[in-house]
């Protein structure tokens, strides 16, 4: 099955910096990667995907990259505010349902600091 | 418009009682996905929903789970004769089809403890 390896476990910055998560995948045959964010109590809410035909996909202060030679995608959060503190996941489509469900990363705990 | 709604939100029950749990998609939606996130733990797979085809059931963790989904709308997770390992967040997610690489989009869970 797919293997989704995400890094950092946790992260901390300070506000106004600028915070980078990794992922990387196993199915060089994946052509989509969403960006999940979970906070405390919530289910994880879709903040940004990207699909393989395209390297970069920008939303105000978040982006994506791709790299799909070196199988491995990132998020980037600019100017952070203490409002992006949160549970922060990767995922890719599991070659194992057809890739219909997702494979998570195991996520990515960032703390804005004030 | 209206998300996933789950419910309950908070459930605890005794071991080897039968639980249910609801997701309501969203409105439209032909795909859904139930996951369960056990404490520490990533979001892990369990089943799978498109339309009148048959489930894609292969994220099961045991004979005592079961779901369906009347109507191609609200679905039902149910596990019975509960163990302590069972204690987790299910999530329920949607998609507008069941087409590959299609957005999901998720409830709040529900929060189940077995005692």
């Amino acid at each position: 099955g797919e293997n989704v390896e995400q890094h950092p476990s946790t992260l901390s910055v300070q506000e106004g910096d600028s915070a980078v998560i990794k992922c990387t995948y196993s199915d060089s045959a994946s052509n989509y990667f969403p960006w999940y964010k979970q906070e405390l109590g919530k289910g994880p809410q879709l903040i940004i995907d990207i699909r393989s035909n395209v390297g970069e996909k920008k939303d105000q202060r978040i982006a994506v990259t791709l790299n799909k030679t070196a199988k491995h995608f990132s998020l980037h959060i600019t100017e952070t505010q203490p409002e992006d503190s949160a549970v922060y996941f990767c995922a890719v489509p599991s070659i194992d349902t057809g890739r219909r469900a997702l494979t998570f990363g195991s996520g990515t705990r960032l703390q804005v600091q004030p | 418009g209206a998300g996933v709604s789950q419910s309950p939100s908070n459930k605890v029950t005794e071991k080897g009682k039968d639980v249910e749990l609801r997701c309501d998609p969203i409105s439209g939606h032909t795909a859904l996905y139930w996951y369960r996130q056990s404490l520490g733990q990533g979001l892990e797979f369990l089943i799978y929903f498109q339309g009148n085809s048959a489930p894609d059931k292969s994220g099961l963790p045991s004979d005592r789970f079961s779901a369906e989904r009347t109507g191609g709308s609200v679905s039902t997770l149910t596990i019975q004769r509960t163990q302590q390992e069972d204690s987790a967040v299910y999530l329920c997610a949607s998609s507008p089809s069941g087409t590959a690489n299609q957005p999901q989009h998720f409830g709040d869970g529900t929060r189940l403890s077995i005692l």
